[in-house]
């Protein structure tokens, strides 16, 4: 079946400019993950939501990360004023419920702030 | 605080060769365990995983990985590499379905 999708592939963007990054999440998974890798690094934890829960924001590194997912499809990762050091991969998973932690993933969205 | 640490940043083998890649991992409670390889030009998927049982897990593509629990690693192994295993290879963690925590990577270059 289809997998995780995630558009654009890549975008650039000006320094400053706010920016959206959307997230298609297989049919039916309950859990979805965004993670941002950045050149070098390893891929680092950004925001989870699981269901009708309260999304664990803990890896958002500033308040102009954000993220809303409707229900249990699309996501968007909004990053407002982007700065240079933004530029990286942003990751999407996503999780069906029940037993298995394999977490599935997209092809990423390549951000490059000028 | 939760962490994953990959002991090697960029392997290069010939082929045939044999293969590990260290991981260790610091986590309280009950821990997932998980080896993720990102091919060239491709997204990331799943090589293998453990969650409890048989502490040695095989994966796709001949790849195994042992859970030592006394150490804390859940090293990658592979008895003879091919030129296509050339890849990045990432180990994580979690705690039963929450967020992945994941080491910064191994660059693995395999030489034909």
């Amino acid at each position: 079946g289809a997998g995780v999708s995630q558009s654009p592939s890549n975008k650039v963007t000006e320094k400053g400019k706010d920016v959206e990054l959307r997230c298609d999440p297989i049919s039916g998974h309950t859990a979805l993950y965004w993670y941002r890798q950045r050149l070098g690094q390893g891929l680092e934890f950004l925001i989870y939501f699981q269901g009708n829960s309260a999304p664990d924001k803990s890896g958002l590194p500033s308040d102009r990360f954000s993220a809303e997912r409707t229900g249990e499809s699309v996501s968007t990762l909004t990053i407002q004023r982007t700065q240079q050091e933004d530029s990286a991969v942003y990751l999407c998973a996503s999780r069906p419920s029940g037993g298995s932690y394999e977490q599935y993933f997209g092809p990423g969205t390549r951000l490059t702030v000028t | 605080a939760q962490s994953v640490s990959q002991h090697n940043h960029h392997v290069i083998l010939s082929e045939a060769a044999s293969l590990e890649l260290g991981c260790n991992y610091s986590y309280g409670g009950t821990v997932n365990l998980f080896w993720y390889v990102q091919y060239p030009g491709q997204h990331l998927q799943l090589l293998l995983k453990y969650f409890s049982g048989d502490p040695l897990v095989k994966g796709i593509k001949g790849f195994e990985a042992e859970f030592i629990k006394s150490k804390f690693s859940f090293n990658l192994r592979k008895p003879s590499v091919q030129w296509s295993d050339t890849a990045e290879y990432f180990c994580a963690a979690d705690n039963q379905g929450g967020k992945l925590i994941f080491g910064q990577g191994t660059e693995l270059s395999v030489k034909p």
